[in-house]
């Protein structure tokens, strides 16, 4: 196993467009976080899955954002109707459990043009 | 709000001198977690820190978390160009299951 991959690693997309990223966390992790940072600050959590089920979705996540992780494998995190505001770096992790560490990917970077 | 603050923010420093990095909070953490990240790249996990007073060390990197596990530091002796980043320290509250990170210090050793 190489670790946590993400795709596409960049992102461009003109204002107005829907964007899908997907995470393949290590396989034998059960939980699966997706976090945003933004230049010059520390990743902001955005959801969490434990298997298949999405437990916990921040505030940072709006109606236009949506996750899934179905089967409890890969992740995808969706962006509708994207927004300048909405560039970022979008970062998943998984963790074996709880109080176990993270192992992050090396992210997917948004712009919007 | 940032449950950690983190200083300083930026730092740039000699080849060969030392440096601190502070992590504070007003809250306990069940854990403390460094990493260091690279432009582009996810955050690397560098220490656990899990005990009040805890101190761990990484060859040249010392690891200290708060007797009330409210602060932790990051001291790096003899710097090298090489641990330029942006390090991050994060936490997780009691009962809680997911990390609260700092804004970070970009750290710069000069040649």
């Amino acid at each position: 196993d190489t670790g946590v991959s993400q795709d596409p690693r960049h992102k461009i997309t003109k204002r107005g467009q829907n964007v899908t990223f997907r995470c393949d966390p290590i396989s034998e992790h059960n939980r699966l976080y997706w976090y945003r940072q933004t230049l010059g600050q520390g990743p902001e959590f955005l959801t969490y899955f434990q298997n298949e089920a999405q437990l916990e979705k921040s505030r940072l996540l709006s109606d236009r954002f949506s996750a899934e992780r179905p089967k409890g494998s890969f992740s995808t995190l969706e962006i509708q109707r994207t927004e300048q505001g909405d560039s970022a770096m979008y970062l998943c992790a998984s963790s074996l459990g709880q109080g176990d560490d993270y192992t992050f990917g090396s992210g997917t970077r948004l712009t919007v043009v | 709000t940032q449950l950690l603050e983190q200083s300083p923010q930026f730092l740039s420093i000699q080849e060969g001198e030392n440096l601190t990095v502070y992590c504070n909070s007003s809250s306990v953490f069940s854990s403390l977690q460094w990493y260091r990240q690279e432009p582009g790249e996810g955050p690397v996990l560098l220490v656990t820190v899990v005990t009040g007073g805890e101190v761990k060390k990484l060859k040249r990197l010392t690891f200290q978390f708060g007797d009330a596990r409210k602060d932790s530091s990051l001291h790096i002796t003899a710097a090298q160009p090489g641990d330029t980043g942006l390090y991050l320290c994060a936490g997780t509250l009691p009962n809680d299951y997911k990390l609260s990170f700092g804004a970070g210090t970009t750290v710069t050793v000069r040649a």
